[in-house]
């Protein structure tokens, strides 16, 4: 098993809807970060948070650390917002990382 | 505004061939990370650095080497090249090791012959 897991894997959605990737860890953390890559593009940090929520436009992202577990919704999404979600976790002076999650928005 | 650098965005090699791939950050990060990705593997740690002239190895150190001599450069080397080290390569650094926002250059896709 994993020590970190997202979900789910690829995400198709229109427009507009709104958008939750999950991700759940089974280590203790220091920080949980959360990460956009756009195809072909670098990596860009979007939140890092370890208790809480945190929002930035229209990214929200919560932590619930007794259930080790983590979202990330986008609220009116755009086509724009088609990218690869990933999901890291800060462990002991290592970084553990997900998976990915694969979100095309269409318009 | 914050940036991490690297040197190639592609580069094309021959199998054998010595590999620099060169990263700089502007941060005055003590932390800086090289990692490959892979479809299907998600990133994977090579080498990182906690300081000018320290590394760590990291899940996949073997075929590489790394050199930070001064505090905003960390380079990691293949000393010959291989076909499965066909991969794009990407640097990051941060404050803190496991804590602090991490930032990434634009990547550098090699292609091993």
């Amino acid at each position: 098993k994993n020590e970190v897991e997202q979900s789910p894997q690829n995400l198709t959605a229109q427009e507009g809807e709104f958008i939750t990737i999950n991700c759940s860890y089974s280590v203790g953390i220091s920080a949980l970060h959360w990460l956009q890559q756009h195809p072909g593009g670098g990596i860009v940090s979007l939140f890092m948070l370890s208790s809480g929520k945190k929002k930035h436009g229209r990214l929200i992202a919560t932590i619930n650390i007794q259930e080790k577990h983590s979202s990330l919704h986008i609220t009116a999404s755009h086509p724009r917002d088609s990218a690869v979600y990933i999901c890291a976790v800060g462990s002991n002076y290592q970084l553990i990382w997900g998976a990915g999650t694969k979100l095309i928005i269409k318009p | 505004d914050v940036k991490v650098t690297q040197s190639s965005r592609y580069l094309v090699k021959r199998t054998g061939e010595k590999v620099f791939l060169e990263c700089v950050q502007d941060m005055d990060h003590e932390n800086m990370f090289w990692y490959r990705q892979d479809p299907g593997l998600g990133l994977r740690l090579i080498y990182f650095s906690y300081d000018v002239k320290m590394k760590e190895k990291g899940d996949i150190p073997e075929g590489y080497s790394v050199s930070r001599e001064k505090k905003e450069r960390f380079s990691l080397i293949l000393e010959s090249a291989s076909t499965n080290q066909t991969s794009m390569y990407l640097c990051a650094s941060s404050s803190t090791p496991r804590g602090g926002e991490l930032f990434f250059g634009e990547g550098s896709r090699l292609t091993v012959l």
